[in-house]
């Protein structure tokens, strides 16, 4: 149960796009099309932005995008805004019916 | 609307029990896989625990397993996590979140409440 390796960090100016990575291996983000991805705020619970490797759910800005090649993971967000700026976390389900998170990467838009 | 509501948090010492509930309402709470997923102070997320929607089966994270717990009560509307044997590593803020769809990702989470384990 390994965490996902994920960048600590990535910056952006407004209206730039921004990627971020998540690893993983062939138990989990490669294994299967169940990768998602979460917003958090300081101090407030996490919100899910991607799920199954790169659906919306409803009322999430058509700006965030995800996509897997292999055993990594990304999230793409576009036209960066300053409301962007919190922690990324990914997650994906495991071959032990488990779930493993990212180690979380701070945006920041500049 | 999906409401998550954490409670049963506070400062405990190491080896001791506590028992967490999370009330749940605005939806149909026993069609629903449900988990635990927790924080450290200034860490990142770490998933605990599943648990189906009768209760047949749980799955944990290798760190707890043995020690902590994942219940619920579908008449009640209501998650529990008994942990037992807690020690000062497990200091967190405890969320409560809904499983959705595929069983693969957490749509709806509760605010979180604070497990404090010190000497």
């Amino acid at each position: 149960q390994s965490a996902l390796t994920q960048p600590a960090s990535v910056s952006g100016s407004p209206g730039q796009s921004i990627t971020i990575s998540c690893t993983g291996t062939n138990s989990d983000v490669g294994g299967y099309n169940y990768v998602s991805w979460y917003q958090q705020h300081p101090g407030k619970a996490p919100k899910l932005m991607i799920y199954e490797v790169s659906n919306r759910p409803s009322g999430v800005s058509n700006r965030f995008s995800g996509s897997k090649s292999g055993n990594t993971a990304s999230l793409t967000i576009s036209g960066l805004q300053a409301e962007d700026e919190a922690d990324y976390y990914c997650s994906s389900y495991t071959r032990t019916s488990t779930v493993v998170f990212g180690g979380g990467t701070k945006l920041t838009v500049l | 609307e999906v409401q998550l509501v954490e409670s049963g948090g506070g400062l405990v010492q190491p080896g001791g029990s506590l028992r967490l509930s999370c009330a749940a309402s605005g939806f149909t709470f026993s069609n629903y896989w449900m988990s635990w997923v927790r924080q450290a102070p200034g860490k990142g997320l770490e998933w605990v625990a599943n648990i189906k929607q009768d209760g047949s089966q749980k799955y944990y994270v290798d760190s707890v397993r043995g020690r902590f717990t994942i219940s619920r009560d579908n008449t009640k509307n209501s998650l529990y996590m008994q942990m037992n044997s807690l020690r000062v590593e497990d200091t967190a803020v405890y969320h409560c979140a809904r499983i959705g769809g595929s069983g693969s990702y957490f749509d709806y989470w509760g605010q979180g409440i604070l497990v404090t384990v010190s000497s």
